[in-house]
């Protein structure tokens, strides 16, 4: 079972910032929180990732709550190639496999 | 350009037949894996290997066998024992040690004749 629980879709206006919410409040301490997403018929790209600091790349920022029991994915000025299903998951660094949930599926409107 | 790919895009198979899905890497990664996504589904885990020559079964591993005989290579073969094999078939890989995000390759769409 997936150890993250996210909302099953949002919808986000083209320009606007989209907050996509992730709960994991089992997170062990040495679990990152990754984001990846996933569009229609291709394989899952890479987002971002963080273990408790809040983090930034080109194509989104990583806010991660103090107890890290949520966390939250900002794309700061949403167009519509971001419309995809985005996957909030769980990695330690051990054993090696990602579980990856239902996913958010993030519609960008014009 | 480095990257995963698979091949083929669109597979096809027969009542009782076996089909082989391949995954070459050249990330230079340790590990490798495969899920399965049905649609409107998440990814589920079906072998995944750390390093040539080993391999573990992941959460849905009948029906299912792997090799690791190169580090770059990583094929699936759904046997004829898997019975409801029509899904869409992704390979992924990463370093093995570390915390650094899995690259995925385009994925293999599988149905049945």
């Amino acid at each position: 079972d997936a150890k993250t629980t996210q909302p099953t879709s949002m919808d986000c206006a083209e320009g606007r910032a989209a907050n996509l919410p992730c709960n994991h409040s089992t997170i062990s301490g040495n679990e990152y929180v990754y984001w990846y997403r996933q569009i229609h018929s291709q394989g899952p790209q890479y987002i971002i990732h963080g273990l408790k600091n809040n983090e930034t790349n080109e194509m989104a920022s990583l806010i991660i709550t103090e107890d890290r029991k949520s966390s939250t994915l900002i794309l700061p000025h949403a167009t519509l190639r971001d419309t995809a299903v985005y996957y909030c998951t769980l990695y330690g660094g051990s054993q090696g496999n990602l579980i990856f949930g239902k996913g958010t599926k993030l519609s960008v409107k014009p | 350009d480095g990257g995963i790919t698979q091949s083929p895009k669109y597979l096809f198979r027969k009542e009782g037949q076996n089909v082989t899905l391949s995954c070459e890497q050249n990330l230079n990664h340790d590990a490798m894996y495969w899920y399965r996504q049905d649609p409107g589904q998440g990814l589920r885990l079906i072998y995944y290997s750390q390093i040539v020559n080993d391999f573990q079964k992941g959460d849905i591993a009948e029906g299912y066998s792997v090799s690791r005989e190169k580090k770059e290579s990583f094929p699936l073969t759904v046997t004829s024992a898997q019975k409801n094999p029509t899904a869409f078939y992704l390979c992924a890989s990463m370093f093995a040690r570390g915390n650094q995000p899995q690259h995925f390759g385009d994925g293999t769409r599988l149905s049945i004749l």
